[in-house]
């Protein structure tokens, strides 16, 4: 199994202002993974961060607003750039590990 | 990607067993099918796994058809706990990983006293 941690797990920010979220695993994982979970629905994937590529991004998601870094096998962040009210939902990291997933506990953005 | 469907909702008593059905007509042959569990402000937590037949681990079990168009999550002796909602995901997660995954709408199970 692996064990991820995720900062910060709540916030509130104004209208146009950026938040990097913070995510460590106790293991080293080839993919990390970026979640958006709207208040009531399911999880989207955001990005795959690989470790030494750029990430890719999924059908509606863009690097200007949600760049990531993944500088080594254990950590990644994900911004959430210039942000609105819309981008408040919550945001999982995630691993693929032994053919599994297992989640952070998620940093829950408010926008005012 | 293989599209799921899942009931909504269930509610069930404590003690009970909880049967929840995924459809997934779709389903390729190199596709598994895992169901994850996700309380609130928690992330998600996987349950079980499978690719055929039946898999049964400490937590529950998986009933998967011939067919492999639809399976069956069992949870045993249902707890006020196991109220949560369950994800069922199809794909293929041995080339391409979870990146090839979808998550559905879930079922939101409520265990009542």
């Amino acid at each position: 199994s692996a064990v991820i941690s995720q900062k910060p797990s709540r916030d509130i920010c104004q209208r146009g202002t950026s938040l990097t979220i913070q995510c460590q695993v106790d293991s080293q994982v080839t993919m990390m993974f970026w979640y958006r979970q709207q208040p009531g629905q399911s999880l989207t994937l955001i990005a795959t961060a690989n470790q030494g590529s750029e990430a890719t991004y999924e059908s509606g998601f863009v690097i200007d607003k949600f760049p990531i870094s993944r500088p080594n096998l254990t950590f990644s962040t994900l911004t959430v750039s210039n942000m609105s009210p819309e981008d408040s939902s919550i945001y999982l990291c995630s691993v693929d590990s032994n053919e599994k997933l297992f989640f952070g506990s998620g940093t829950q953005l408010s926008v005012l | 990607l293989a599209k799921t469907t899942q009931p909504i909702s269930m509610d069930s008593y404590e003690g009970q067993e909880v049967n929840i059905t995924c459809s997934h007509n779709n389903i390729a042959t190199n596709d598994y099918i895992t169901w994850y569990q996700q309380f609130p402000s928690q992330g998600p937590r996987f349950i079980i796994q499978g690719y055929k037949t039946k898999v049964t681990n400490e937590v529950a079990s998986l009933f998967i058809p011939a067919d492999r168009k639809s399976s069956t999550l069992s949870l045993p002796r249902v707890s006020l706990s196991d109220t949560a909602v369950y994800y069922c995901l199809v794909g293929d997660i041995t080339t391409g990983g979870y990146q090839k995954v979808t998550f559905g709408i879930g079922t939101k199970l409520q265990v009542i006293p």
